[in-house]
């Protein structure tokens, strides 16, 4: 079965970085376009970034352009959040999830499985 | 990119039906059939409910449906039940391939 299992949060301060892990399985990671999606306490959900299955096309969201960077290894089945120059308001549950295979233009943006999620509190 | 507009709490009771909107604009819902809706239960993983405006995923009851008008999506759940009652989340495909998410729906099964 699909799983997405994400690692790497933690308490930092702000200013300081961060790399946010998220092993997947189950299905054919390379194939498919996978994004990471934050979640604030209390609050809703916040598209983060997006990376193609071959990892050609990034796209961000104005809050983290510039600051994160998303990547991936396809030969280990993994998907990075590089988080840079970290704000309080970052502070949230970060969740991977998995979009379209092969896909292009809006219909890479549908999440058919997603991770449980990693904490991420940026504190002083 | 602002937030879509979800009414933040909507109620029915068993076997009713209950429609949530989801409002954005020309540059999102109303430029692209590509709206989705997903669920939340505290505590679970999320789950995909409607893709596509109106398309169900394999398995997804079909008391769930959707449509869109204009630049306002809508998710009807039919004959509610009690487990229906969760966080309900719509996002949009927008003009600057990136996806924007509605503030999110309370849903109450009274």
């Amino acid at each position: 079965q699909v799983q997405l299992v994400e690692s790497g949060g933690g308490v930092v301060q702000p200013g300081r970085s961060l790399r946010l892990s998220c092993a997947a399985s189950g299905f054919t990671f390379s194939s498919y376009g996978m994004h990471w999606v934050r979640q604030a306490p209390g609050k809703g959900l916040e598209w983060v970034a997006i990376i193609w299955y071959d990892g050609d096309i990034k796209k961000y969201a104005d809050s983290v352009k510039g600051r994160f960077t998303i990547s991936r290894d396809n030969s280990k089945n993994t998907l990075y959040l590089q988080m840079n120059s970290l704000r309080v308001e970052d502070t949230a549950v970060y969740s991977c999830a998995r979009g379209g295979a092969y896909c292009s233009g809006g219909s890479c943006y549908n999440f058919d499985y997603w991770g449980q999620g990693t904490l991420v509190a940026v504190s002083s | 990119q602002s937030a879509l507009t979800q009414p933040a709490s909507v109620s029915g009771s068993p076997g009713q039906s209950i429609t949530i909107s989801c409002t954005g604009t020309s540059s999102d819902v109303g430029g692209y059939n590509y709206v989705s809706w997903y669920q939340q239960h505290p505590g679970k993983a999320r789950k995909l409910i409607i893709y596509d405006v109106s398309s169900r995923p394999s398995g997804v009851s079909n008391r769930f449906s959707g449509s869109k008008s204009g630049n306002t999506a809508s998710l009807t759940i039919s004959g509610l039940q009690a487990e229906d009652e969760a966080d309900y989340y719509c996002g949009s495909y927008t003009s600057s391939s990136t996806l924007v998410f509605g503030g999110g729906t309370k849903l109450t099964v009274l």
